[in-house]
């Protein structure tokens, strides 16, 4: 089992739409998590970082920790055709003396006009 | 205010070939990190370097291996090239692990194709 699981999509909406994107973790050591968007043979652009429990939100993103069940989310509003990318969750921890993070496989999402 | 850079952008190598890639993190960040990403996965961690030591290391056998230079950039280094090594190798920079500051910023990556 990956200690990360994430659906590899792909996802496709229309534009506007709300979109959910969703992992599921298995370490409870695990502290903070992020969201990360990437584009096409592109680096990873970070998004959202948090470290507790609740909502998080920034402009049309709200990233969503409940450690209670080991579950994350990213949600997009009023999703636009720019949006289109592959989306990735990453979790970590101050373990062996570093903060190494733990990355789901990504979502890839389409938005379409 | 540069970003993470990384060197060079593309490079195709042949098997048993050794490959150097390069690294300089964002202004103010004095952690690097390394990870490997295959096509249509997610990164896998290589290895942290803080003040020039290799911090944490993931699971990664030792013909990787890495080097930080007093300015914190950073090498990665492969030796005896595999075909399995093809990958994008993306570099990421943070503040030092303990300070609170777990962001980790990314490189646009080196697409390594291995022939």
């Amino acid at each position: 089992q990956k200690e990360v699981e994430q659906d590899p999509g792909p996802l496709s909406v229309p534009e506007g739409a709300i979109v959910s994107l969703n992992c599921t973790y298995s370490n409870s050591a695990f502290q903070y998590f992020m969201w990360y968007r990437q584009y096409s043979r592109k680096g990873p652009e970070l998004l959202m970082y948090t470290y507790s429990s609740g909502n998080k939100e920034d402009g049309r993103f709200t990233a969503q920790v409940d450690k209670s069940s080991k579950y994350i989310s990213l949600f997009i509003r009023d999703s636009q055709p720019s949006d289109s990318a592959t989306y990735l969750c990453a979790t970590g921890g101050l373990t062996g003396g570093g903060n190494k993070l733990t990355f789901g496989t990504g979502t890839q999402l389409k938005v379409e006009l | 205010d540069a970003g993470v850079t990384q060197s060079p952008t593309h490079l195709i190598k042949t098997r048993g070939q050794q490959v150097t890639l390069r690294c300089s993190p964002k202004s103010g960040h004095d952690t690097v990190s390394w990870y490997q990403q295959a096509l249509g996965q997610g990164p896998q961690f290589i290895f942290q370097y803080y003040e020039e030591e290799e911090r944490q290391r993931g699971n990664f056998p030792d013909r990787f291996s890495g080097h930080q230079f007093p300015n914190y950039s950073s090498e990665l280094n492969v030796n005896a090239l595999l075909l399995g090594d093809s990958a994008l190798y993306l570099c990421a920079s943070s503040p030092q692990p303990t300070s609170g500051g777990n962001e980790q910023f990314f490189g646009p990556g080196t697409r390594l194709t291995v022939l």
